[in-house]
């Protein structure tokens, strides 16, 4: 069975950091593309950033130079770095397992059950 | 402001038939497939639709999807109360490469 466990949320200051973690369980991670997929309170999915099976890593706007995503294959574990954190970044953070990029689409088929990350003074 | 345009809420009474409608340009739906999520109150989004028409296994028939140009739809025949829940549409944005939502649509079985 598909499972993937996110940790690593809290409460932080502006300009802070935190990493989040996602552990993965039923699949092998580094076989799979995986992205990370926010909601601020109260609003709509906000696509975050993706690490390709190969590597490759690539980040919405609104994260870029701020957020670096990470895996530790040995650990079947995904991260999320994060800094220089700003009140917009407020949000549920999701980790994904993706499928069909590069052909159709890409669509998120298995989810975690997010970590909430709040930045507040 | 969405990228993907939804209407902010949508309803119906049971065993109605409901659509919900997402509005897009030729950079993302125009020439990209579109996935619908639904999200209940608290929980994270589950995959509901994908590649505009398919259902992942354990989503019932009563689910399914269209697209025609820039515009999809998502619909739900014999609405049930358990179908009340946030829904929303994606697809992959060929300007910015990256994958683009809808703002969500709040259904109400009343």
């Amino acid at each position: 069975e598909v499972q993937l466990v996110e940790s690593g949320g809290g409460l932080v200051q502006p300009g802070g950091s935190l990493r989040l973690s996602c552990a993965a369980s039923g699949f092998i991670l580094r076989n799979n593309f995986m992205s990370w997929v926010r909601q601020a309170p109260g609003k709509g999915l906000e696509w975050v950033s993706v690490i390709y099976s190969g590597g490759r890593r690539d980040y919405g706007d609104s994260v870029k130079g701020r957020f670096t995503a990470s895996r530790d294959d040995s650990k079947n574990t995904l991260y999320l770095q994060m800094n220089s954190l700003r009140t917009e970044d407020t949000a549920v953070y999701y980790c994904v397992r993706e499928s069909g990029r590069g052909v159709v689409s890409p669509y998120f088929d298995y989810w975690g059950q997010g970590t909430l990350v709040t930045v507040s003074s | 402001q969405s990228v993907l345009t939804q209407p902010p809420s949508a309803s119906g009474t049971p065993g109605q038939r409901v659509s919900i409608s997402c509005s897009g340009s030729t950079s993302n739906i125009g020439l990209n497939t579109v996935n619908w999520y639904q999200q209940f109150p608290g929980t994270a989004p589950r995959l509901l639709i994908y590649k505009n028409t398919q259902r992942p296994s354990g989503v019932p028939d009563r689910f399914s999807g269209s697209k025609s140009g820039t515009s999809a739809s998502l619909a739900i025949s014999g609405l049930q109360s358990d179908d009340e829940a946030d829904y929303y549409c994606a697809a992959w944005d060929t300007g910015p490469d990256v994958v683009v939502f809808g703002g969500g649509t709040k259904l109400t079985v009343l």
